[in-house]
């Protein structure tokens, strides 16, 4: 199967400054890749869909100011998280989509994710 | 309307219940569907795809009914460890591929 690795899975930082999360799919590459956000006992909601060489395409009332992304390569999509807030909190979860048979989704483990 | 919804839960059933899900969606150039399973504080992981003639392994069994645009999935003689979060998951071809997850659905099973 497939693998998505998903860096650094625990974070702590203090409010004000910015967390980078690196998203890698290893063993194929993926022109797609999806950025959600999860907060306790809530769905997951998708912040933004990331494209290699594009810009990303944010979903309604995500600031792309504040969470920045990048897909620099086949393989690496970045997360950043600026000037953080403790309302920032959650758990972050990319995944990236195998192109082929199917277009299959392959999640990462998710990054947990707490402002001071 | 949402593209993908799903049934609202959670679902209680005791162990060796059967249960079902059914997750609908509008768009008609959905072209492939997946149903995952998340645990609690976990990242999903895919559970199976969902072929048009439609698809088991062991007890979990996936179907895909084109004309009343839905996907379902069954799951016989339910375990505790069944407990998680099911989600459905759309593919719709619209030029380019555009993905789209369903919120989900709790399933507890009970001793």
């Amino acid at each position: 199967g497939a693998v998505v690795s998903q860096h650094p899975s625990r974070v702590i930082c203090k409010s004000g400054t910015s967390v980078k999360i690196e998203c890698r799919s290893l063993d194929f590459q993926a022109t797609t890749m999806f950025w959600y956000r999860q907060f306790p006992k809530q769905s997951l909601m998708l912040m933004a869909t990331s494209n290699e060489g594009s810009k990303a395409t944010y979903e309604q009332g995500v600031e792309k100011d504040k969470f920045l992304i990048n897909h620099a390569s086949l393989t690496l999509s970045t997360l950043t998280v600026t000037s953080a807030h403790p309302e920032d909190s959650s758990f972050y979860i990319c995944s990236a989509r195998k192109e082929g048979a199917g277009n299959t989704i392959y999640f990462g483990e998710g990054s947990w994710l707490t402002v001071v | 309307r949402k593209e993908v919804e799903q049934d609202p839960g959670p679902f209680n059933v005791p162990e060796g219940a059967t249960v079902a899900f059914n997750c609908t969606y509008s768009n008609s150039a959905s072209q492939s569907f997946f149903w995952y399973r998340q645990d609690c504080r976990k990242e999903p992981k895919l559970l199976m795809s969902v072929y048009s003639s439609g698809n088991e392994d062991g007890r979990f069994t996936a179907q895909l009914n084109r004309a009343s645009q839905y996907i379902s999935l069954l799951i016989r003689d339910s375990k505790l460890s069944d407990s998680a979060t099911y989600l459905c998951v759309v593919n719709i071809r619209t030029g380019g591929f555009k993905t789209i997850f369903g919120a989900g659905t709790r399933l507890f099973v009970k001793a």
